[in-house]
């Protein structure tokens, strides 16, 4: 298995473009999460999904959008890039979200740097 | 994260022991989650306490006292690739049951 992939590993973008950002996941996993750190900072949540087709919005979803079309892909957009958006991004994945010792498995992450 | 406290940094030599704490405040708690992460690299899953008492895991263990809202990693016979950010998670009913991240704590391992 290859886990968590994401796709780029690291963009410069200027303000205003977009850009998506593709995480796939081949573990079967129902759970799906976005994540960005900044440094000296914890993970902040900025989407989940606990399935095809459902997502919601975590603690910083501003500026941003997701979509899950299947159980593999959890792409998140950018439409508008800005400076603040500059970070490094996380996707994960996991079986469960409410029960027992269940773990998150992160991707390697995307660094994007808006200029 | 919201009400989860790490200390920041953290220096200790190579064969030692150290201690990282976390403590924290919610309602409706469900889980706290340790993971490593090392420069540059995604987290990685260390350890995981619901109930009250100590979790053994080879060099690494990790303990939890829910009345206190407090957890610590203790992490033996330190190696140099022991130099990493250690996270502390909490899971609980008042964020949904989705994990909430501390800011870490960056340990230091010297020889």
């Amino acid at each position: 298995n290859a886990g968590v992939t994401q796709t780029p590993k690291f963009r410069i973008l200027k303000i205003g473009q977009s850009m998506t950002l593709q995480c796939t996941q081949d573990m079967n996993h129902n759970y799906m999460y976005w994540y960005r750190q900044d440094p000296g900072m914890g993970l902040k949540l900025i989407y989940y999904s606990v399935g095809a087709g459902i997502t919601d919005k975590g603690e910083v979803p501003n500026g941003y959008n997701v979509s899950r079309s299947t159980t593999e892909d959890f792409p998140l957009r950018l439409e508008l890039a800005a400076p603040s958006q500059t970070s490094v991004y996380f996707c994960a994945s996991s079986h469960l979200l409410t029960m027992g010792g269940e773990t998150q498995y992160f991707g390697p992450g995307t660094r994007l740097l808006v200029l | 994260g919201q009400n989860i406290d790490q200390p920041t940094e953290m220096t200790a030599t190579e064969g030692a022991i150290v201690q990282i704490n976390c403590t924290y405040q919610t309602s409706g708690f469900n889980g706290l989650f340790w993971y490593q992460q090392h420069a540059g690299e995604a987290p990685t899953f260390l350890s995981y306490n619901v109930l009250d008492g100590l979790e053994e895991k080879g060099r690494f263990s990790s303990f939890l006292s829910r009345s206190k809202g407090y957890s610590y990693l203790l992490l033996k016979e330190l190696q140099m690739k022991d130099s990493a950010s250690y996270l502390c998670a909490v899971r609980a009913q008042e964020y949904g049951n989705k994990l909430v991240f501390g800011a870490g704590t960056i340990l230091r391992v010297k020889s």
